[in-house]
Formats: C-alpha cells, structure tokens, sequence
C-alpha cells in the first residue's frame, strides 16, 4: 500500500482563500517532502521538512509535520488560479537510506479565479 | 542544466510493437527513477538506480518491461511486447544522495498510448 496518503482527493476553492491537504504516512522517515503536478507536466519539489522539524515556510506555503501521528499538511496562502495543479507528499523511509520515496495519491487542487 | 530529458514526448503504438523510452538524467545525479502514472494507480515506481546499477525492480510490472542504464547519462525503458493496458505516462527523476537528501527531479514525461 502507499506510504503516503493524501486528503482530501480533490479540493476547489476561490482564489484567495487558504488551501490545506493532508498528508498521512506509515513507517520512520528521515524527511517528507510536497511535490506539485501541474497538467502534463511532470512533478516539481515544492518543500522538505525533517523528521525533526514542527513547521516549515516557503512564502506562501506553510508545512507542518507531526511525526507522533505521521502526518503532514499543507497549507497554501492566498491562493491563485496558478496553483491549481496536483499536490503530492513523499516521504523516505528512516531504515536505509536507499534515496527512494514514496509518493501519495496526491491531491487536486482547483483555484477559481 | 536543462533537468531531465526524456524523450520521445508521446508515443502512439501499436499492440504487439517494442517500444523505447529514453532519458537523460541532470549531470551529476547518481539516482535515476522510472515512474509511470495513470489516473487508475496513480504514481508508481517501475525500477531505480544508484550509480547505473538498478536496486529495486519489484515495481516491473512484468517481464515484458527491462530498463538499462549503460552510462551515467542515459538510461531507457523498454516495453516488448506492449499491450493496451501499458498505456500510461512515464516519467524518469534524478537525485542527488547525500545533502540534497534525495529531493527528484522529474522530466516531462512521455504519454504512451498502446492501441
């Protein structure tokens, strides 16, 4: 099964408002990672958070992670008509650090202008 | 650097015919990924490789599907003989071990329909 777990599937909000998607995992891992999809292209590294990290920002994205209830969210600000894409999280596992990740089913995001 | 480049960028095919994938990781990278994606399964990982030797290929689907990495700066996937179910999207990522901690970069894809 995925290690990574996204909720919502699909989410559509007005430009402007705040998007949140969460992100739920299985095993240790050393650092988890979002990734964006925009249409027919392929994935894009948005931000890393480590195991030992709470919160992380990257201008109008905010991270958290909570690794007592392996879980992640995602928070984008303001949102934009160009942020409508699919929003992945990916994590590593802490057990050998053989470079692979794990993606989740991700989440679509759609941005009404 | 131009990133990951793959090619070709869509491939329409017939069933029963081999097909080939290529990519070109970033210069650099010693991980190279082949994914492919589709709306039913989503992102799944075929096979890998570190420093051209392939870890993990329990993602093949099957023995229809073999992927080499000769050199640093080439690697392909091959499907013979495909089947309309191997339509798909598949992507190859490089990384970089150690302190860029494994963050991928993709290509663009190749859209592959098999008829």
């Amino acid at each position: 099964s995925q290690q990574g777990e996204e909720d919502p599937q699909a989410l559509s909000i007005q430009e402007g408002e705040n998007a949140t998607m969460n992100c739920s995992y299985k095993t240790s891992i050393n650092n988890l990672q979002w990734y964006r999809q925009n249409s027919g292209r392929g994935l894009v590294h948005l931000i890393l958070i480590r195991s030992n990290e709470r919160e992380k920002h990257s201008g109008r994205l905010r991270v958290t992670l909570d690794t007592s209830k392996k879980s992640s969210s995602l928070l984008i600000t303001a949102s934009r008509a160009a942020d409508t894409a699919s929003y992945f999280c990916a994590t590593d596992a802490r057990s050998g650090n053989t470079g692979k990740l794990i993606f989740g089913q991700g989440t679509t995001l759609q941005v009404k202008p | 650097d131009a990133g990951v480049i793959q090619s070709p960028r869509h491939e329409v095919t017939e069933m029963g015919q081999e097909v080939t994938l290529r990519c070109k990781p970033i210069s650099g990278h010693d991980y190279l990924f082949w994914y492919r994606q589709t709306m039913m399964r989503g992102l799944e990982l075929l096979i890998y490789f570190n420093n051209n030797v392939p870890i993990d290929d329990s993602g093949m689907p099957e023995d229809r599907f073999s992927a080499k990495m000769p050199n640093a700066s080439f690697s392909t996937l091959k499907i013979q003989p495909s089947e309309p179910r191997d339509s798909a999207v598949y992507f190859c990522a490089s990384s970089l071990s150690g302190k860029a901690k494994n963050i991928q970069y993709f290509g663009a894809g190749t859209r592959l329909s098999v008829l």
